[in-house]
């Protein structure tokens, strides 16, 4: 166990909504990433944020956009969903004072599988 | 977009061999991690390499990195059965962090 939690586990929806996944990292890190990992794209990182900051931008594309909030849990907002978003997506947290992904060793959460219908 | 390429894309071998896994990569980096994913599960970050390093090591496991190849090397020893999983390597340069396609490791008991 990581100490990073991802919610929900599962989530199927139909194209055209919009979805909220939630992360909350490990006690102590100021730092959270955003994976998107699907069969035609690989792992790809998509943006980290760090304090509540927005810290690096990935391949996000505009539809999608996240934040992180003062207790320094973060959501992940998906919107316009095509079939093609379908995917796992992780959140990962590191402790780093600054510095973009891949500063510091990152601990992944177990996920959340997207279905776009 | 992938920027390391990992070699072979999947390795199977017996429990108690090594097994030796690559990563090439294309663009300047600060750093390469090595993670494992069990399938379906988050990666576990294995071990972070700096530019300026050529070698590190953590229990089984082994990495080198020549940046003049612009390629790594991921060498686990002794394999056992719970080592069956997918490995990646991450490229790291300024604020960017690009994924391999990974190598699928089964290791037979």
């Amino acid at each position: 166990d990581s100490g990073v939690t991802q919610t929900p586990k599962h989530l199927i929806t139909a194209t055209g909504q919009r979805v909220t996944l939630r992360c909350s990292p490990r006690s102590g890190d100021l730092s959270v990433y955003w994976y998107q990992q699907s069969l035609d794209q690989g792992l790809q990182f998509l943006i980290q944020y760090y304090n509540g900051e927005e810290r690096a931008k990935g391949n996000i594309l505009e539809r999608f956009s996240a934040q992180q909030f003062p207790d320094l849990h973060s959501e992940l907002n998906l919107s316009s969903l095509e079939l093609g978003d379908s995917a796992l997506y992780f959140c990962a947290s590191s402790f780093g004072l600054a510095g973009g992904p891949g500063s510091y060793e990152q601990y992944f959460g177990p996920g959340t599988r997207l279905t776009v219908t | 977009s992938q920027q390391g390429e990992e070699d072979p894309q999947a390795l199977s071998i017996q429990e108690g061999e090594n097994a030796t896994m690559n990563c090439s990569y294309k663009t300047s980096i600060n750093n390469l991690q090595w993670y494992r994913q069990n399938s379906g599960r988050g990666l576990v970050h294995l071990i972070l390499i700096r530019s300026n390093e050529r070698e590190k090591h953590s229990g089984r496991l082994r990495v080198t990195l020549d940046t003049s190849k612009k390629s790594s090397s991921l060498l686990i020893t002794a394999s056992r059965a719970a080592d069956t999983a997918s490995y990646f390597c991450a490229t790291v340069a300024k604020n960017d962090m690009r994924f391999g396609a990974g190598t699928r490791l089964t290791v037979k008991p």
